[in-house]
């Protein structure tokens, strides 16, 4: 079946816009992440979906940054204003919750790069 | 807050030598432990899985193992390859399932 897609795989960018990256998670899986991988600062957590509960945005670095799941499925992370530290790969993850259901599963980011 | 440390940061070794990278976390009430590979300019790839429950998992050449009373997880590579060569990471699931990732370790196998 069909992992977890991204898009846009590449995105450059210039300083002061605005981005939207997109992720397709697995069919049937209801739980969805967000996390940042930054040259230095490893993988860091973004923000989590659960099916219909309100997401935790614990891992958001500032309020330019936003997600939002569309009916449970399809996420779009936006960035706006960009900054040259936005730079990043920004992977997405999604995991089939329920007992048992454990594992999240990553799709192949999308490399971000503000000039 | 979880933390996870990877220790060493990089490793070279020639091929056909047996690999052992450590992972540790300060807080043992973690659910999962999980072991992915990296390959440069390319997304995860999950390797090994041990559910909070077990001890230890394994698939062909690798071995995982974990200890949560000391916080600490190995991941043992067999017999290495060149093809071995990448950045393994090491993540702790918390209670709702999110990650906290090692800065993971970076392994070269000499041919």
């Amino acid at each position: 079946g069909a992992g977890v897609s991204q898009s846009p795989s590449n995105k450059v960018t210039e300083k002061g816009k605005d981005v939207e990256l997109r992720c397709d998670p697995i069919s049937g899986h209801t739980a969805l992440y967000w996390y940042r991988q930054s040259l230095g600062q490893g993988l860091e957590f973004l923000i989590y979906f659960q099916g219909n509960s309100a997401p935790d945005k614990s891992g958001l670095p500032s309020d330019r940054f936003s997600a939002e799941r569309t009916g449970g499925s399809v996420s779009t992370l936006t960035i706006q204003r960009t900054q040259q530290e936005d730079s990043a790969v920004y992977l997405c993850a999604s995991r089939r919750t329920g007992t048992g259901h454990n594992e999240q599963f990553f799709g192949p980011g999308t490399r971000l790069t503000v000039l | 807050k979880q933390e996870v440390t990877q220790i060493p940061a990089a490793l070279s070794v020639p091929e056909g030598e047996n690999l052992v990278l450590n992972c540790s976390f300060t807080d043992s009430a973690i659910y999962n432990l999980q072991w992915f590979r990296q390959d440069p300019g390319k997304g995860l790839t999950s390797l090994l899985l041990i559910q909070s429950s077990q001890r230890e998992q394994t698939s062909g050449r690798l071995n995982a193992s974990l200890d949560k009373s000391s916080g600490r997880s190995t991941l043992y590579i067999a017999a290495s390859q060149p093809g071995d060569s990448a950045t393994y990471l090491c993540a702790a699931y918390s209670s709702d399932y999110k990650l906290s990732f090692g800065a993971g370790t970076t392994v070269t196998v000499r041919a």
